[in-house]
């Protein structure tokens, strides 16, 4: 069965500060990765996405997440944070196997917060 | 273009009544997927409809819950009779369908049911 887990529930930065947001998953096949942002009272957007095209996958407000499958991570960074970015992040798997329906597997959550 | 939409944003029942949620995609979406939350845990998977058919309903939790989607266009998600354990944020998305399981699902800003 795919699971995704996200370690760490809260991560707080300082403003301007790197962001790491760690993912790990687990899929008998090369799933396709997601990376999702709720905002305060709104829903979830979507930051970027992994399909297999490149590795290194860059997604929209500045953030990139590399796909690595040796160790079977898709961590999101930032290299510097703006109070902006302060909400909950969300990792999410789809199988790519036949006869999926591409439902969203979803880790935890982590919410990030930034500090002046 | 009008994103997901749905609709109340805030319901609070009483335990025992009924809820229908709705949800309006995004115009010429097939795919239409129901996600909810439960505080503090994860987002997970309900059911998965393209067009008016219902792909996969593995997530539904019991037969309290009865989603439909008639014509395949909107889509409600009615809790008859809702019990405590049903309060959380429920989420609608959608995606094109097609054109393989990379596509992006878009989120609406969900709906909050409190079962008091």
């Amino acid at each position: 069965a795919q699971s995704v887990t996200q370690l760490g529930s809260h991560v707080s930065v300082s403003e301007g500060a790197l962001v790491l947001l760690r993912c790990n998953y687990s899929s008998s096949v090369p799933p396709y990765l997601f990376w999702y942002v709720q905002y305060p009272n709104q829903g979830l957007q979507l930051l970027l996405k992994y399909t297999s095209a490149a590795t290194l996958v860059k997604g929209i407000n500045g953030f990139e997440a590399e796909f690595k499958k040796s160790e079977t991570s898709f961590h999101l960074t930032k290299p510097s944070a703006h109070m902006r970015d302060a909400a909950e992040y969300f990792c999410a798997v789809s199988d790519r196997g036949s006869g999926n329906t591409g439902k969203l597997i979803f880790g935890q959550g982590t919410t990030l917060q930034v500090k002046p | 273009e009008a994103g997901v939409t749905q609709f109340p944003s805030h319901s609070v029942i009483e335990k025992g009544q009924t809820v229908t949620l709705r949800c309006d995609p995004i115009s010429g979406h097939d795919n239409l997927y129901w996600y909810r939350r439960v505080m503090g845990k994860e987002i997970k998977f309900l059911l998965h409809f393209v067009k008016e058919s219902k792909q996969d309903e593995s997530g539904m939790p019991n037969n309290r819950f009865l989603a439909e989607r008639t014509g395949g266009t909107y889509s409600t998600l009615k809790v008859q009779p809702a019990e405590l354990e049903d309060s959380g944020v429920y989420f609608c998305a959608s995606s094109l369908a097609g054109t393989g399981l990379n596509q992006p699902q878009h989120f609406g800003d969900g709906t909050r049911l409190s079962i008091l």
